[in-house]
């Protein structure tokens, strides 16, 4: 089976920096996906990690230990439209078609 | 950029009701999938298939069943609706497997009264 944790909500302040954090344990490990989600919207792609080590696109970074079993998402310079839903999800093999996902980190960013 | 349109927003049905939810996707994905999202509980997938006519279980198949005639369309039915089926309903596409990911639609905002 696949369990995927990740907090339930955070709070930080614009400008601020926030660490969101995804532990999983799944049978078999192909990539780890981070999706944004904003209220009523479609979740849209974020970032990709297959291999150990820190991504960076802009203001938000992934990294990824699979030894661990853990991931982030590191959002910087945070700003009111950051405001979002994040969602982990993990490939479990490398013929596997679909994403697990966990249940999803409300961030919320107050002026 | 890889368009996923469902063709319903919002939905309100009685119990027992049949209901066709149909997706649509323009960018030649081999993989289409249909996932419920409920508070608490994230997105569960229902169904997916990665060809024309295929189709395989996802985690949460009960009380659901899917058609792909069209490899641009996947369309997923309730029988009988229950209100324990209220929910999101996001349908997505992909190309492959690996790195590509998931390209999701609106949503379908279902509510069984």
């Amino acid at each position: 089976g696949q369990n995927i944790d990740q907090p339930t909500e955070m709070t930080a302040t614009e400008g601020a920096i926030v660490q969101i954090n995804c532990t999983y344990q799944t049978s078999g490990f192909n990539g780890l996906f981070w999706y944004q989600q904003h209220a009523g919207e479609a979740p849209t792609f974020l970032s990709y990690n297959v291999l150990d080590g820190l991504e960076e696109k802009g203001r938000f970074s992934s990294f990824l230990s699979r030894s661990k079993g853990y991931s982030y998402l590191l959002l910087k310079e945070l700003q009111m439209k950051d405001s979002a839903s994040y969602l982990c999800a993990v490939r479990g093999n490398a013929n596997d078609y679909k994403l697990s996902f966990g249940a999803g980190t409300t961030v919320t960013v107050r002026a | 950029d890889v368009k996923v349109t469902q063709s319903s927003r919002y939905l309100v049905k009685r119990t027992g009701e049949k209901v066709f939810l149909e997706c649509v996707q323009d960018m030649d994905h081999e993989n289409m999938f249909w996932y419920r999202q409920d508070p608490g509980l994230g997105l569960r997938l229902i169904y997916f298939s990665y060809d024309v006519k295929m189709k395989e279980k996802g985690d949460i198949p009960e009380g659901y069943s899917v058609s792909r005639e069209k490899k641009e369309r996947f369309s997923l039915i309730l029988e009988s609706t229950s209100t324990n089926q209220t929910s999101m309903y996001l349908c997505a596409s992909s190309f492959g497997t690996g790195h590509s990911p998931l390209h999701f639609g609106n949503g379908t905002r279902l509510t069984v009264t």
